[in-house]
Protein backbone atom coordinates (compact mmCIF):
# COMPACT_ATOMS: atom_id res chain seq x y z
CA UNK A 1 0.00 0.00 0.00
CA UNK A 2 1.19 3.48 -0.64
CA UNK A 3 1.79 5.63 2.35
CA UNK A 4 3.58 9.32 2.08
CA UNK A 5 4.87 10.54 5.22
CA UNK A 6 5.49 14.19 6.62
CA UNK A 7 7.15 14.08 10.07
CA UNK A 8 7.17 18.08 10.46
CA UNK A 9 3.77 19.11 11.81
CA UNK A 10 4.60 22.78 11.94
CA UNK A 11 7.99 24.82 10.79
CA UNK A 12 8.47 28.97 11.40
CA UNK A 13 11.20 30.74 9.53
CA UNK A 14 12.36 34.03 8.91
CA UNK A 15 11.16 35.78 5.97
CA UNK A 16 12.98 35.83 2.97
CA UNK A 17 14.90 32.34 4.57
CA UNK A 18 14.85 28.82 2.28
CA UNK A 19 12.90 26.32 3.93
CA UNK A 20 12.83 22.74 3.23
CA UNK A 21 9.28 20.61 4.00
CA UNK A 22 10.05 17.01 3.90
CA UNK A 23 8.01 14.28 2.65
CA UNK A 24 9.38 10.09 2.50
CA UNK A 25 7.13 7.62 0.52
CA UNK A 26 6.29 4.43 -0.17
CA UNK A 27 5.37 2.45 -2.79
CA UNK A 28 6.13 -0.87 -4.71
CA UNK A 29 4.27 0.90 -8.16
CA UNK A 30 7.43 2.02 -10.27
CA UNK A 31 5.51 3.89 -11.95
CA UNK A 32 4.12 6.92 -9.94
CA UNK A 33 3.70 10.76 -9.59
CA UNK A 34 4.48 13.03 -6.16
CA UNK A 35 2.51 16.06 -5.62
CA UNK A 36 2.95 19.02 -3.25
CA UNK A 37 -0.49 21.26 -2.66
CA UNK A 38 -0.59 24.07 -0.66
CA UNK A 39 -3.55 25.27 1.34
CA UNK A 40 -4.10 28.43 3.03
CA UNK A 41 -6.65 29.17 5.45
CA UNK A 42 -9.31 29.75 2.92
CA UNK A 43 -9.08 25.56 2.77
CA UNK A 44 -8.21 25.74 -1.08
CA UNK A 45 -6.16 23.16 -2.27
CA UNK A 46 -3.33 25.12 -4.71
CA UNK A 47 -1.26 22.94 -6.88
CA UNK A 48 2.74 23.68 -6.42
CA UNK A 49 4.63 21.08 -8.17
CA UNK A 50 4.96 17.81 -9.67
CA UNK A 51 7.24 15.05 -10.29
CA UNK A 52 7.43 12.32 -11.96
CA UNK A 53 8.94 9.31 -10.83
CA UNK A 54 11.26 8.35 -14.36
CA UNK A 55 11.81 12.21 -14.42
CA UNK A 56 15.68 12.14 -14.85
CA UNK A 57 15.75 16.08 -13.22
CA UNK A 58 13.80 17.86 -10.43
CA UNK A 59 11.06 19.42 -10.92
CA UNK A 60 11.15 23.24 -10.27
CA UNK A 61 8.38 26.13 -10.71
CA UNK A 62 9.64 29.57 -9.97
CA UNK A 63 10.49 29.23 -6.14
CA UNK A 64 9.20 25.96 -5.77
CA UNK A 65 11.63 22.96 -5.95
CA UNK A 66 11.31 19.29 -5.50
CA UNK A 67 14.42 17.14 -4.48
CA UNK A 68 13.97 13.94 -5.32
CA UNK A 69 16.02 11.42 -4.60
CA UNK A 70 14.49 8.37 -5.14
CA UNK A 71 16.78 5.74 -3.78
CA UNK A 72 15.46 6.76 -0.70
CA UNK A 73 11.90 7.66 -1.47
CA UNK A 74 12.03 11.48 -0.64
CA UNK A 75 10.24 14.18 -2.09
CA UNK A 76 11.30 17.17 -0.09
CA UNK A 77 9.60 21.03 -1.16
CA UNK A 78 12.29 23.70 -1.06
CA UNK A 79 10.99 27.39 -1.13
CA UNK A 80 13.25 29.67 -1.99
CA UNK A 81 13.43 33.29 -0.37
CA UNK A 82 10.40 32.61 1.38
CA UNK A 83 7.50 35.57 1.94
CA UNK A 84 4.69 36.17 4.26
CA UNK A 85 2.61 34.79 1.69
CA UNK A 86 3.93 31.48 2.34
CA UNK A 87 2.36 30.85 5.06
CA UNK A 88 -0.09 28.04 4.99
CA UNK A 89 -0.56 24.04 5.32
CA UNK A 90 1.77 21.75 2.76
CA UNK A 91 0.65 18.41 1.92
CA UNK A 92 3.30 16.03 -0.39
CA UNK A 93 0.61 13.14 -2.25
CA UNK A 94 1.65 10.55 -4.33
CA UNK A 95 -0.38 8.67 -7.52
CA UNK A 96 0.58 5.47 -8.20
CA UNK A 97 0.29 5.82 -11.88
CA UNK A 98 1.59 7.67 -14.71
CA UNK A 99 -1.39 7.58 -16.46
CA UNK A 100 -3.63 10.79 -16.21
CA UNK A 101 -6.84 10.17 -14.41
CA UNK A 102 -6.12 6.89 -13.58
CA UNK A 103 -5.48 6.88 -9.63
CA UNK A 104 -5.99 8.52 -6.85
CA UNK A 105 -3.96 10.41 -4.43
CA UNK A 106 -2.74 9.57 -1.20
CA UNK A 107 -1.75 12.83 0.81
CA UNK A 108 0.65 12.81 3.73
CA UNK A 109 -0.49 14.58 7.43
CA UNK A 110 0.70 17.88 6.15
CA UNK A 111 3.14 20.79 7.57
CA UNK A 112 2.03 24.22 8.92
CA UNK A 113 4.56 26.53 7.81
CA UNK A 114 4.90 30.24 9.60
CA UNK A 115 6.68 32.91 8.09
CA UNK A 116 8.25 35.40 10.36
CA UNK A 117 8.60 39.27 9.49
CA UNK B 1 -4.76 22.97 -16.73
CA UNK B 2 -8.64 22.62 -15.67
CA UNK B 3 -11.04 24.82 -13.83
CA UNK B 4 -13.06 23.38 -11.11
CA UNK B 5 -15.81 25.08 -9.33
CA UNK B 6 -18.26 23.89 -6.51
CA UNK B 7 -21.33 24.94 -4.76
CA UNK B 8 -21.88 25.97 -2.35
CA UNK B 9 -18.79 27.60 -0.95
CA UNK B 10 -19.61 27.01 2.42
CA UNK B 11 -22.91 25.85 4.23
CA UNK B 12 -23.97 25.40 7.74
CA UNK B 13 -26.84 22.61 8.29
CA UNK B 14 -29.24 21.33 10.64
CA UNK B 15 -28.44 17.67 12.17
CA UNK B 16 -29.97 14.58 10.12
CA UNK B 17 -30.48 17.45 6.71
CA UNK B 18 -28.63 16.31 3.70
CA UNK B 19 -26.41 18.38 1.66
CA UNK B 20 -26.06 18.20 -2.27
CA UNK B 21 -22.59 19.21 -3.34
CA UNK B 22 -22.09 20.19 -7.15
CA UNK B 23 -19.04 20.04 -8.72
CA UNK B 24 -18.35 21.51 -12.17
CA UNK B 25 -15.07 20.93 -14.92
CA UNK B 26 -14.72 23.41 -17.81
CA UNK B 27 -13.44 20.51 -19.72
CA UNK B 28 -14.13 16.50 -20.39
CA UNK B 29 -12.69 14.17 -17.46
CA UNK B 30 -12.81 10.08 -17.04
CA UNK B 31 -12.50 10.24 -13.40
CA UNK B 32 -13.80 12.53 -10.90
CA UNK B 33 -12.68 12.36 -6.85
CA UNK B 34 -14.66 13.59 -3.55
CA UNK B 35 -12.48 13.93 -0.89
CA UNK B 36 -13.37 14.70 3.04
CA UNK B 37 -10.93 16.74 5.09
CA UNK B 38 -12.13 16.82 8.71
CA UNK B 39 -11.04 19.28 11.02
CA UNK B 40 -6.90 19.73 11.66
CA UNK B 41 -6.56 16.81 9.72
CA UNK B 42 -5.29 15.56 5.57
CA UNK B 43 -7.66 15.12 2.52
CA UNK B 44 -9.12 11.51 2.44
CA UNK B 45 -10.61 10.18 -0.39
CA UNK B 46 -14.29 9.58 -0.19
CA UNK B 47 -15.04 7.92 -3.85
CA UNK B 48 -13.74 8.17 -7.27
CA UNK B 49 -16.86 9.06 -10.00
CA UNK B 50 -16.46 7.51 -13.28
CA UNK B 51 -19.45 8.69 -15.91
CA UNK B 52 -22.14 6.21 -16.85
CA UNK B 53 -21.30 3.89 -13.58
CA UNK B 54 -21.39 3.66 -10.26
CA UNK B 55 -18.93 5.49 -8.15
CA UNK B 56 -16.11 3.03 -6.50
CA UNK B 57 -15.93 3.48 -2.40
CA UNK B 58 -13.04 3.95 -0.10
CA UNK B 59 -13.47 1.89 2.81
CA UNK B 60 -15.32 3.43 5.28
CA UNK B 61 -17.12 5.44 3.07
CA UNK B 62 -20.63 3.74 2.00
CA UNK B 63 -22.98 4.93 -0.83
CA UNK B 64 -26.02 5.18 1.63
CA UNK B 65 -24.22 8.31 3.35
CA UNK B 66 -22.51 9.30 0.31
CA UNK B 67 -24.74 9.04 -2.52
CA UNK B 68 -23.03 10.59 -5.78
CA UNK B 69 -24.02 11.12 -9.01
CA UNK B 70 -21.78 11.53 -12.27
CA UNK B 71 -24.31 12.53 -15.39
CA UNK B 72 -21.59 13.69 -17.67
CA UNK B 73 -17.86 14.15 -18.43
CA UNK B 74 -17.84 17.44 -16.76
CA UNK B 75 -20.19 17.33 -13.20
CA UNK B 76 -20.81 15.47 -9.92
CA UNK B 77 -22.53 15.90 -7.23
CA UNK B 78 -21.83 14.27 -3.58
CA UNK B 79 -24.99 14.48 -1.32
CA UNK B 80 -24.13 14.16 2.35
CA UNK B 81 -26.96 12.44 4.42
CA UNK B 82 -27.87 12.33 7.48
CA UNK B 83 -25.75 14.29 8.90
CA UNK B 84 -24.27 14.70 12.11
CA UNK B 85 -21.80 16.82 14.09
CA UNK B 86 -18.60 14.54 12.56
CA UNK B 87 -19.78 15.34 9.50
CA UNK B 88 -18.50 18.84 10.10
CA UNK B 89 -15.60 19.19 7.39
CA UNK B 90 -14.14 20.63 3.81
CA UNK B 91 -15.60 18.70 1.06
CA UNK B 92 -13.17 18.65 -2.26
CA UNK B 93 -13.84 17.40 -5.64
CA UNK B 94 -10.61 16.81 -7.86
CA UNK B 95 -9.61 15.68 -11.36
CA UNK B 96 -6.46 14.03 -11.90
CA UNK B 97 -6.02 15.40 -15.31
CA UNK B 98 -2.02 16.09 -15.02
CA UNK B 99 -1.60 18.16 -11.82
CA UNK B 100 -4.03 16.95 -9.74
CA UNK B 101 -6.16 20.17 -9.81
CA UNK B 102 -9.13 20.64 -6.74
CA UNK B 103 -12.31 22.60 -6.80
CA UNK B 104 -12.76 25.45 -3.82
CA UNK B 105 -14.40 22.94 -1.68
CA UNK B 106 -17.38 23.50 0.00
CA UNK B 107 -16.94 23.80 4.06
CA UNK B 108 -19.83 22.34 6.02
CA UNK B 109 -21.01 22.84 9.43
CA UNK B 110 -23.33 20.79 11.18
CA UNK B 111 -24.69 21.81 14.37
Amino acid sequence: AQKITQTQPGMFVQEKEAVTLDCTYDTSDPSYGLFWYKQPSSGEMIFLIYQGSYDQQNATEGRYSLNFQKARKSANLVISASQLGDSAMYFCAMRDSLIQGAQKLVFGQGTRLTINP
Amino acid sequence: SAVISQKPSRDICQRGTSLTIQCQVDSQVTMMFWYRQQPGQSLTLIATANQGSEATYESGFVIDKFPISRPNLTFSTLTVSNMSPEDSSIYLCSVVAGEGFFGPGTRLTVL
